[in-house]
C-alpha cells in the first residue's frame, strides 16, 4: 500500500516560534504537495516540489518554506509561527504526470498559541 | 481564472434516500476530474478520476458522472458509514495542482 506518513498527528507550538512539518513518502514519487485546510476555505496549495531541490509557490505561500533534500521527504516550515498559520496541514505527492491522483497524508492539526 | 463550486454545502439524508453531489467548475483545458472523500480529522481519500465527457464510474453505492462543466456524485441508498465530505479537483490545462472545491459534508442517518 502507498504511504504518505506525516511526522506529528497534533502540535502546539507558540508564537513567534519556528515550525517544522515532515513529510515521507515511500512511493518513489517525483512531485510532492503542501495545503492547508481551513473550514469554509477548502484546501488551499501552499507550496510544491516537481523533484528533489525544486520548489514553487502555490496560491498561499506567505510565511512558509519549504526543503526538499530527498526525493521522499518535504518540509515545511513556518520561520515565525502567528495565530493564523492555526489550521490542518496536508501533505499529499504523486507521480509526475499532472492528471494522476495525489496520495494525501493524514494531516497535521496546528494550533499557534 | 479558474474555479470550482461544489454544492449543497452540506447535506442530511436519511439512510437508503438517495441523493447526488454537485460540482461545477471553469477551468482552462480540463485534464481530469477527481473525486475524494474525506473523514473527519483525516487526509483526503481518492474515489474516481473522470477524464472526458460522458464518462462515468462507479465504486459500491458511488457513482460519478462528467459533463463538460459539471460532475456529479450519485449516491445510492446511502448508508450511515458513507457520511464523510467529499471533494471535488479538477484539474486545468497547466496540471501544477488540483483545484479544490469546498466540499460537500454529507451526514447519513439510521
Amino acid at each position: 500500500d502507498v504511504k504518505v506518513t506525516q511526522s506529528s498527528r497534533y502540535l502546539v507550538k507558540r508564537t513567534g516560534e519556528k515550525v517544522f512539518l515532515e513529510c515521507v513518502q515511500d512511493m518513489d514519487h517525483e512531485n510532492m504537495f503542501w495545503y492547508r485546510q481551513d473550514p469554509g476555505l477548502g484546501l488551499r496549495l501552499i507550496y510544491f516540489s516537481y523533484d528533489v531541490k525544486m520548489k514553487e509557490k502555490g496560491d498561499i505561500p506567505e510565511g512558509y518554506s519549504v526543503s526538499r533534500e530527498k526525493k521522499e521527504r518535504f518540509s515545511l516550515i513556518l520561520e515565525s509561527a502567528s495565530t493564523n498559520q492555526t489550521s490542518m496541514y496536508l501533505c499529499a505527492s504523486r507521480v509526475p504526470q499532472s492528471n494522476e491522483k495525489l496520495f494525501f497524508g493524514s494531516g497535521t492539526q496546528l494550533s499557534v498559541l | 481564472e479558474d474555479q470550482v463550486t461544489q454544492s449543497p454545502e452540506a447535506l442530511r439524508l436519511q439512510e437508503g434516500e438517495s441523493s447526488s453531489l454537485n460540482c461545477s467548475y471553469t477551468v482552462s483545458g480540463l485534464r481530469g476530474l477527481f473525486w475524494y472523500r474525506q473523514d473527519p480529522g483525516k487526509g483526503p481519500e481518492f474515489l474516481f478520476t473522470l477524464y472526458s465527457a460522458g464518462e462515468e464510474k462507479e465504486k459500491e453505492r458511488l457513482k460519478a458522472t462528467l459533463t463538460k462543466k459539471e460532475s456529479f456524485l450519485h449516491i445510492t441508498a446511502p448508508k450511515p458509514e458513507d457520511s464523510a465530505t467529499y471533494l471535488c479537483a479538477p484539474n486545468n490545462q497547466a496540471g501544477t495542482a488540483l483545484i479544490f472545491g469546498k466540499g460537500t459534508t454529507l451526514s447519513v442517518s439510521s
